[in-house]
């Protein structure tokens, strides 16, 4: 299977704990999302990265967010001194957008990991 | 700003019936629309897209048709079945603010046989 994937699949943690979360995304993708979805709700966009550079970051990614893509491949997210609102899926997605172009020409299909869903106790 | 509102469910439909759930959208720029799927204990799949006014985006017996004139891109199917039960997200995304989606909240449709 060459799809997104995420790990771990399920985390449990106490307040104040750090996680880490980690996407592999689809393999000739070179842009990767990370979005925050909430009971109910739909996912709300977190941050991008275009090969290894952190192009955008949400409002919602506070200072306690962290977000890596070393080597353009795959991407880490780190929660420090995590709260019980933190709790939520975490997905990641992964597209392709094409190098030069311009307007619609860039927008193309995101894939979606099956996410990672935390719980802070 | 760009934001997403689709008609709150849930839906809950007889096999074989209309569907419709709306969505209409706000946008600075000129967006893509899609409409995504998740069934249950999957992941997000990506159901059909448009990128441009007037284009209607298929998939499965599903359709929405960007109309840029009302801010709509509809999701319709003509005879819904049991194993379209799933919620069903409309989002967009503007090419020059980054390509990241915009979601609306979802709408859950049940079909019962």
């Amino acid at each position: 299977d060459t799809g997104v994937s995420q790990d771990p699949r399920h985390k449990i943690t106490k307040r104040g704990q750090n996680v880490t979360f980690r996407c592999d995304p689809i393999s000739e993708h070179n842009r990767l999302y990370w979005y925050r979805q909430t009971l109910g709700q739909g996912p709300e966009f977190l941050t991008y990265f275009q090969n290894e550079a952190q192009l955008e970051k949400s409002r919602l990614l506070s200072d306690r967010f962290s977000a890596e893509r070393p080597k353009g491949s795959f991407s880490t997210l780190e929660i420090q001194r995590t709260e019980q609102g933190d709790s939520a899926m975490y997905l990641c997605a992964s597209s392709s957008i094409l190098e030069g172009g311009t307007g619609l020409a860039g927008v193309l299909e995101q894939f979606f990991g099956p996410g990672t869903r935390l719980t802070v106790l | 700003g760009n934001s997403v509102t689709q008609m709150e469910g849930p839906v809950t439909l007889s096999e074989e019936a209309f569907l419709t759930i709306n969505c209409t959208y706000t946008a600075t720029g000129y967006p893509s629309l899609f409409w995504y799927v998740q069934y249950p204990g999957e992941g997000l799949q990506l159901l059909l897209k448009a990128t441009k006014a007037d284009d209607k985006g298929s998939n499965k017996g599903f359709e929405a048709t960007y109309r840029k004139e009302t801010t709509s891109f509809h999701l319709e199917k003509g005879s819904v079945q049991v194993s379209d039960s799933a919620v069903y997200f409309c989002a967009l995304s503007v090419y020059q603010a980054g390509t990241a989606l915009i979601f609306g909240k979802g709408t859950t449709l049940s079909v019962s046989s």
